[in-house]
């Protein structure tokens, strides 16, 4: 099962908005509405921030959004925050209870 | 609240062996899935294993299918990972985290993780 594709850096300024995409295959995000994201500051725990492709955990600010097209995942935060820096990872559930995440992605607050 | 507290990383040599665990509080252990997901440094995460809440089922990544076990103690809210076999590429810090049920097929809670390393 092959990792999902990130992009390796994407960069706001606070109040912005970003999309941060997740290209899959029609094995796993394009054939199960089952995507979620993670947050990751390093030397903590990762933390749920989309399941099932849009819906938030509660506590999760409605700041971060989820949406998919095809095999192409998407999350976009509005009113970026200093907070919000840290790496981001989607994941997908592939079938025959196997997971695949994506490489990552560097979110920098400007 | 919900607590994952992973334990039993450390050094071992290419070709060793080590058992990893997760002991759970905050919430019914035997009721959820649970999963383990390592990074290695440097690199993104990867999903390693799941068990079923009952243990009656369990998968794993080809990377290290045949070489790692996932288990579980339900009487002692515990979760394990054998690894066998050790290679240098298995380097990472390994997290436990729980399947957020309710067919949502998602990691809702994850441990701060613990580092293996694999070196001579």
């Amino acid at each position: 099962q092959s990792a999902l594709t990130q992009p390796a850096s994407v960069s706001g300024s606070p109040g912005q908005s970003i999309t941060i995409s997740c290209t899959g295959t029609s094995s796993d995000v394009g054939n199960y509405n089952l995507v979620s994201w993670y947050q990751h500051h390093p030397g903590k725990a990762p933390k749920l921030m989309i399941y099932e492709v849009s819906k938030r955990p509660s506590g999760v600010s409605n700041r971060f959004s989820g949406s998919k097209s095809g095999n192409t995942a998407s999350l976009t935060i509005s009113g970026l925050q200093a907070e919000d820096e840290a790496d981001y990872y989607c994941c997908s559930f592939a079938g025959s209870r196997n997971w695949v995440f994506g490489g990552g992605t560097k979110l920098t607050v400007l | 609240q919900v607590q994952l507290v992973e334990s039993g990383g450390g050094v071992v040599q290419p070709g060793g062996s080590l058992r990893l665990s997760c002991a759970a509080s905050g919430f019914t252990f035997g009721d959820y899935n649970m999963h383990w997901v390592r990074q290695a440094p440097g690199k993104g995460l990867e999903w390693v294993a799941f068990i079923r809440h009952d243990a009656t089922d369990e998968c794993y990544a080809d990377s290290v299918k045949g070489r790692f076990a996932i288990s579980r103690d339900n009487s002692k809210n515990t979760l394990y990972l054998q690894l066998n076999s050790l290679r240098a590429e298995d380097t990472a810090v390994y997290y436990c985290a729980r399947d957020g049920g309710s067919g949502s097929y998602s990691l809702d809670y994850w441990g701060q993780g613990t580092l293996v390393i694999v070196s001579s």
